[in-house]
């Protein structure tokens, strides 16, 4: 099974600040099948990148992804007011089991 | 628009057993990847099992295989997950997700249901 490690675990930042959000993997993310999700309080998440770096559907282009292998990185260019959440990495392989990291809580400084 | 409406929670002492339901609609149902993610209160998320499009392949995480039974009918557009012996860490809010055509990404997810097992 892989294990995905998020850091940091509190991000505290500003609005129009830049957040960086790392998720590094205990083995090698089969053709980089690494998605990342936003939650806010007692909302579902949210998927905002799959595939280490295409943006979802109405993801706002603030929001990017990159990375391979074992580490990846969401950086959100200037965060707004609705940017403050938790968000998680997921790596999707090519067959089960699946895992999440432990997720990473963004909040306003 | 994709919806995903799930049903069936609620609470159950230890050891009895519940089916989530969650009804789809908005896309061409069969052609998915199907799965439930739970969320323990206060906790992060947790992949729990998948089911392909055509109901043929099927996948547990290690925590629930044996116990949970994950099934699809594409004529009604319905996913379900049999819970039985429930523990007390079964206790979440169960998400239903849509993945990918043939991957396990969560691309749209249900509002989700709570199950607690408690005596």
């Amino acid at each position: 099974e892989i294990v995905l490690t998020q850091s940091p675990g509190t991000l505290s930042l500003s609005p129009g600040e830049r957040a960086t959000l790392s998720c590094r993997a205990s083995q090698s993310v089969s053709s980089n099948l690494l998605a990342w999700y936003q939650q806010k309080p007692g909302q579902a998440p949210r998927l905002l990148i799959y595939g280490a770096s295409s943006r979802a559907t109405g993801i706002p282009d603030r929001f990017s992804g990159s990375g391979s292998g074992t580490d990846f990185t969401l950086t959100i260019s200037r965060l707004e007011p609705e940017d403050f959440a938790v968000y998680y990495c997921q790596q999707y392989g090519t067959s089960p089991p699946i895992t999440f990291g432990q997720g990473t809580r963004l909040e306003i400084k | 628009e994709v919806q995903l409406l799930e049903s069936g929670g609620g609470l159950v002492q230890p050891g009895e057993s519940l089916r989530l339901s969650c009804a789809a609609s908005g896309f061409t149902y069969s052609t998915y990847v199907m799965g439930w993610v739970r969320q323990a209160p206060g906790k992060g998320l947790e992949w729990v099992s998948g089911i392909s499009g055509s109901g043929g392949s099927t996948h547990y995480a290690d925590s629930v295989k044996g116990r949970f039974t994950i099934s699809r009918d594409n004529s009604k557009s319905t996913l379900y997950l049999q819970m039985n012996s429930l523990r007390a860490d079964d206790t979440a809010v169960y998400y239903c997700a849509r993945g990918g055509y043939t991957s396990h990404v969560a691309l749209n997810w249900g509002q989700g249901t709570l199950v607690t097992a408690s005596s």
